[in-house]
């Protein structure tokens, strides 16, 4: 399974757009990156994926640069709600990709929103 | 509509003695996921069914652990002889697989083990 790399803690002022990045440079053609985020005391929970292009959804935007090696995912307007561990995934989405099914966690980055 | 939901929430038990875990996953979901989480860890895969049958088990560390989803819904997790290095959360998720273009996964609050 392909591996990230995220730095292991973050800090971001309240308002602010926080940006966290990984490092995926053995990712394979058929695998998407996914992130994932763990509020302390919950299960993870679903931010957003994608395979090439950038995306955007209501919590956030992921950029994937074009030779897929590393992307960033941006939270335009932090709030203290966002304190938590970032988790970056690669990730095949179909039966027969190594990577298929399960999701392959990392020690994640834990980002602080502070005031 | 309710989430995923595992009981108990917590479980202390002795070295030695025999645990089941639950999931109840979210209606009509067909995957379903286990994974184990120590303290200061990221979440660590176990098994994953699709329907009825373990699509995956290769995280299973040895076995002493034995999951089942006999009806394709609601999935049991069975340590036998707990060692006190079972204690983790364990946590189960599961997705729409197929019915979903992200195939989010749908977490669980989790089952804290402890054995002393």
């Amino acid at each position: 399974d392909a591996k990230t790399t995220q730095p292991p803690s973050m800090d971001c002022a309240e308002g602010r757009a926080a940006n966290l990045p990984c490092n995926h440079s053995t990712i394979s053609g058929n695998e998407y990156v996914y992130w994932y985020r763990q509020i302390h005391s919950q299960g993870p929970q679903y931010i957003i994926h994608g395979l090439k292009n950038n995306e955007t959804n209501e919590m956030a935007s992921l950029i994937i640069t074009e030779d897929r090696k590393s992307s960033t995912l941006i939270l335009p307007h932090a709030t203290l709600r966002d304190t938590a561990v970032y988790y970056c995934i690669v990730r095949a989405t179909y039966a027969g990709g190594t990577s298929y099914g399960k999701l392959t966690f990392g020690q994640g980055t834990i980002l602080t929103v502070h005031p | 509509g309710a989430g995923v939901s595992q009981t108990p929430s917590n479980k202390v038990t002795e070295k030695g003695k025999y645990v089941e875990l639950r999931c109840d996953p979210i209606s009509g979901h067909t995957a379903l996921y286990w994974y184990r989480q120590s303290l200061g860890q990221g979440p660590e895969f176990l098994i994953y069914f699709q329907g009825t049958g373990a699509a995956d088990d290769s995280g299973l560390p040895n076995d002493r652990f034995f999951a089942v989803r006999p009806e394709g819904s609601v999935s049991t997790l069975k340590i036998q002889r707990t060692e006190r290095g079972d204690s983790a959360v364990y946590l189960c998720a599961s997705s729409p697989q197929g019915q979903s273009s992200s195939d989010e996964q749908f977490f669980g609050p989790g089952t804290r083990l402890t054995v002393l």
